[in-house]
């Protein structure tokens, strides 16, 4: 299948900093990318949609200002959290689909620990 | 809005016996309903998945079944071994594209 690769694996910052997370389709283009949060024991809560030259879509409750999401390629989607907190200590997973149609692939996950 | 319900939370069999894992959706035009596993600290690894057209699949000893008059479709494990124990999501993907899963289950197979 589909390859979707995610950078940094883990990342471990500081409260008030901002770190920046790489989703990349490495084999294929991906119009749209879809960052989930999973936090301990919880299923993955979509956060936004992210579209390929356009603004992202924010699902309810999610702070655009806050998580900032970048799609400037085709293979290339950026979540930014800003001013990072300790409740936003949580697991983010990015995902692909080649179309709309087509089956969800999944980046390696991205564990954010803010102190 | 876009709403997935899966049960049961948790579930707990002997080593061969079958796991079936149940969840229902809210949007009348979901299309695709996939099943992932995940294991603790990776990404969900999809298993089978199964699409409006279809009433049934399945694929060595998983198989999926969807009732799309009722909204429900369901997970079936047979001759569980201890391997398969794990967190395990449903999600629909509604009439907008996005991938809205179920709050999950953790199944334990005892040896």
């Amino acid at each position: 299948g589909a390859v979707v690769s995610q950078h940094p694996s883990w990342v471990i910052c500081k409260s008030g900093t901002s770190v920046k997370i790489e989703c990349r389709s490495l084999d294929f283009q991906a119009t749209t990318m879809f960052w989930y949060r999973q936090f301990p024991k919880q299923s993955l809560m979509l956060m936004a949609t992210s579209n390929e030259g356009s603004k992202a879509t924010y699902e309810q409750g999610v702070e655009k200002d806050k998580f900032l999401i970048n799609h400037a390629s085709l293979t290339l989607s950026t979540l930014t959290v800003t001013s990072a907190h300790p409740e936003d200590s949580s697991f983010y997973i990015c995902s692909a689909s080649q179309g709309a149609q087509g089956e969800l692939f999944f980046g390696e996950g991205s564990r954010l620990t803010v102190l | 809005g876009e709403n997935v319900e899966q049960h049961p939370s948790t579930l707990s069999v002997q080593e061969g016996d079958s796991a079936v894992i149940k969840c229902t959706y809210s949007d009348s035009a979901s299309n695709y309903f996939p099943w992932y596993k995940q294991e603790l600290g990776k990404r969900p690894q999809l298993i089978i998945d199964i699409r409006s057209n279809v009433g049934e699949k399945k694929d060595q000893r998983i198989a999926v079944t969807l009732n799309k008059t009722a909204k429900h479709f369901s997970l079936h494990i047979t001759e569980t071994q201890p391997e398969d124990s794990a967190v395990y999501f449903c999600a629909a993907k509604s009439s907008s594209y996005k991938l809205i899963f179920g709050s999950g289950t953790r199944l334990l197979v005892r040896p």
